[in-house]
């Protein structure tokens, strides 16, 4: 079936280490997004990618870091230098008039 | 700059009762506009868009939506509440780039369905 991996759904990392999200889709899709998700917030874009080897900064990208080597692959790196990394990450693709979701990355830090 | 405000962050109405969740946006070009679905723990689910032509916009699940230019809004109804409604809504409108940008959320609505 055709859709939007996000791997893994729960992670848990010490203060000080970076960490990388896994986001992968099979729709075909040129652009991709990350949002992050923190309760009462909404969602807030961190980075994006319209196009491979090639990505924006959002809304909130100090601290996060992105790469886009393939098509179906938009991995974010949540490193040392975000003060307040845990919170609810979601992978999109997909047209600006409506992006899929995947199911989500839970961070946390401790 | 775009923004989205959705007022009340909780609604509770009864099952069977009509479903209003408010949506106001501000956009300094012609708006693409969102409702997204989320279940706890899960990813968000598109509900509707509006993005050109007819102004009232329905989607999936019975829900539909308005979009009024002079009042800037784009509330979301459904004329009877199920339990199975019950989740966080949110309302999005794209910027310039038609979305293709990213899009700029509401803080969500949290549904609540009264037995």
């Amino acid at each position: 079936d055709g859709g939007i991996t996000q791997s893994p759904k729960y992670l848990f990392r010490k203060e000080g280490q970076n960490v990388t999200l896994s986001c992968e889709q099979n729709l075909n899709h040129d652009a991709m997004y990350w949002y992050r998700q923190d309760p009462g917030q909404g969602l807030r874009l961190i980075y994006y990618s319209q196009i491979v080897n090639d990505f924006q900064k959002g809304d909130i990208a100090e601290g996060y870091s992105v790469s886009r080597e393939k098509k179906e692959s938009f991995p974010l790196t949540v490193t040392s230098a975000q003060k307040n990394p845990t919170a609810f990450y979601l992978c999109a693709s997909g047209p600006g008039q409506g992006p899929f979701f995947g199911q989500g990355t839970r961070l946390t830090v401790v | 700059a775009q923004s989205v405000t959705q007022l009340g962050s909780h609604v509770s109405v009864s099952e069977g009762a009509l479903v209003l969740l408010r949506c106001n946006y501000s956009s300094s070009v012609p708006p693409y506009l969102f409702w997204y679905v989320q279940y706890p723990n899960q990813g968000l689910q598109l509900l509707l868009k509006y993005t050109t032509g007819a102004t009232l916009v329905k989607g999936i699940n019975g829900f539909e939506a308005e979009f009024k230019k002079s009042e800037t809004s784009f509330h979301l109804t459904k004329p009877s509440a199920h339990m199975s409604d019950a989740a966080e809504y949110f309302c999005a409108v794209s910027g310039s780039g038609g979305g293709a940008d990213g899009l700029t959320f509401g803080k969500g609505t949290h549904l609540i369905i009264q037995p």
